[in-house]
């Protein structure tokens, strides 16, 4: 079983279209979340922090469930310029970090 | 902001080759890492290492090796190249930020091995 389980998508949707994507993780030991985006053939770059009391910025919203071991990353009002590769990335307790497969996002005008 | 620097973005490479990868950090981070990037397989764990003249091995370090001499630089080293090793290598470092801990990674370096 892998660590760090992502739908692959991909999810295509029109511009201005709210678009959710969630991540789930197996260790419960996971420590730190985050969510990276990466362009096509570009490195991936840290998006944003996930916190466990939910955290937005902007049009990001990203929320962590311990519970249900999984988070989730909102867009709201999608641009053109949000097409990318979403990774979801947890970080253990012993310093790994580990990658989801990624969620292609592609937005239409 | 943090800079991890590869130094080749494009390599082509031959079968049998010694291959180096460089990789320079420049916020005097002690956690380094080399990934590989394939499609449909997510990012890989090559090596890390944790501190100068030390390196642990990740998911596939078979084929590779690495070497820390100074704190800010983390060579991957192909002793001999193969054709399955055509891939995008990725160098990060981590720094604890605001109670996490945070990978930045380098721009990549494409492999093609022919």
């Amino acid at each position: 079983r892998k660590e760090v389980e992502q739908d692959p998508g991909p999810f295509n949707v029109p511009e201005g279209a709210t678009v959710a994507f969630n991540c789930t993780y197996s260790n419960s030991a996971s420590q730190s979340f985050f969510w990276y985006r990466q362009d096509c053939r570009k490195e991936p770059k840290l998006l944003m922090s996930v916190y466990s009391s939910g955290n937005e910025d902007g049009r990001f919203t990203a929320q962590l469930n311990r519970a249900s071991q999984y988070i989730s990353l909102l867009i709201r009002d999608s641009k053109l310029s949000d097409s990318a590769t979403y990774l979801c990335v947890v970080n253990m307790p012993d310093n790994q970090f580990y990658f989801g497969t990624g969620t292609s996002l592609t937005v239409i005008p | 902001d943090v800079k991890v620097t590869q130094s080749s973005r494009y390599l082509v490479k031959r079968t049998g080759e010694k291959v180096f990868l460089e990789c320079v950090q420049d916020m005097d981070h002690e956690n380094m890492f080399w990934y590989r990037q394939d499609p449909g397989l997510g990012l890989r764990l090559i090596y890390f290492s944790y501190d100068v003249k030390m390196k642990e091995k990740g998911d596939i370090p078979e084929g590779y090796s690495v070497s820390r001499e100074k704190k800010e630089r983390f060579s991957l080293i192909l002793e001999s190249a193969s054709t399955n090793q055509t891939s995008m290598y990725l160098c990060a470092s981590s720094l604890w930020l605001s109670g996490a801990n945070v990978l930045t990674f380098g721009a990549g370096s494409r492999l093609t091995v022919l």
